[in-house]
């Protein structure tokens, strides 16, 4: 079945820590997405890619790191300069023009 | 003024009722309309999308879209215990680029039994 898939499930990460969320689809799309959602809130973008080896930053990169090395893969590491990385974190691709469809996603918690 | 609005709720409906879910956005050249479902804990699915004025139907759901009001609603007929989530409106920008995708808060839909 063709579809996002996002590890961990739950993360904690530690005071100065970097920490690497998993991103991996096999939908052959091309744009890949990462997003965070804090509670009662909607969607900001972090980073997305619209090809292999190229991205660009979202609404809110600060503090946060990503690579585009396969089609397939879009991994986010939230590094120690985001100091407040507490949330829910969500990963999408989509094709031109179309909605995005979304992973399971990933809670990050601070321990 | 957030580029993306609706109301926050929550909007309780009993079951069988029409759910009226509503969504304000303030780009003009706006293109691409999306409604999406989120249960809680949960990721967004998306459950309907709209390009042109008018009404667009799949199943229970209706999307309605006015661009000259710059409004959009998705309407949900004979609600179910099962509909119960957060639905969030999704706005995209001139460009069509999903990078100009912005989403609103949420309205949180709980249909009474």
């Amino acid at each position: 079945d063709g579809g996002i898939t996002q590890s961990p499930k739950y993360l904690f990460r530690k005071e100065g820590q970097n920490v690497t969320l998993s991103c991996e689809q096999n939908l052959n799309h091309d744009a890949m997405y990462w997003y965070r959602q804090d509670p009662g809130q909607g969607l900001r973008l972090i980073y997305y890619s619209q090809i292999v080896n190229d991205f660009q930053k979202g609404d809110i990169a600060e503090g946060y790191s990503v690579s585009r090395e396969k089609k397939e893969s879009f991994p986010l590491t939230v590094t120690s300069a985001q100091k407040n990385p507490t949330a829910f974190y969500l990963c999408a691709s989509s094709t031109q023009g179309n909605g995005l469809f979304f992973g399971s996603g990933t809670q990050l918690s601070v321990l | 003024q957030k580029e993306v609005e609706q109301n926050s709720g929550p909007l309780s409906v009993p079951e069988g009722a029409i759910a009226s879910l509503n969504c304000t956005y303030s780009d003009r050249g706006s293109q691409s309309f999306f409604w999406y479902r989120q249960y809680s804990g949960k990721s967004p699915e998306l459950i309907m999308s709209i390009y042109s004025n008018g009404d667009k139907e799949d199943g229970r759901f209706t999307a309605q879209l006015n661009k000259a009001s710059q409004y959009v609603s998705l309407l949900i007929r004979d609600s179910q215990p099962s509909d119960s989530a957060t639905y969030l409106c999704a706005v995209n920008g001139r460009s069509g680029s999903a990078r100009q995708l912005t989403f609103g808060s949420g309205t949180q839909l709980t249909v009474l039994p």
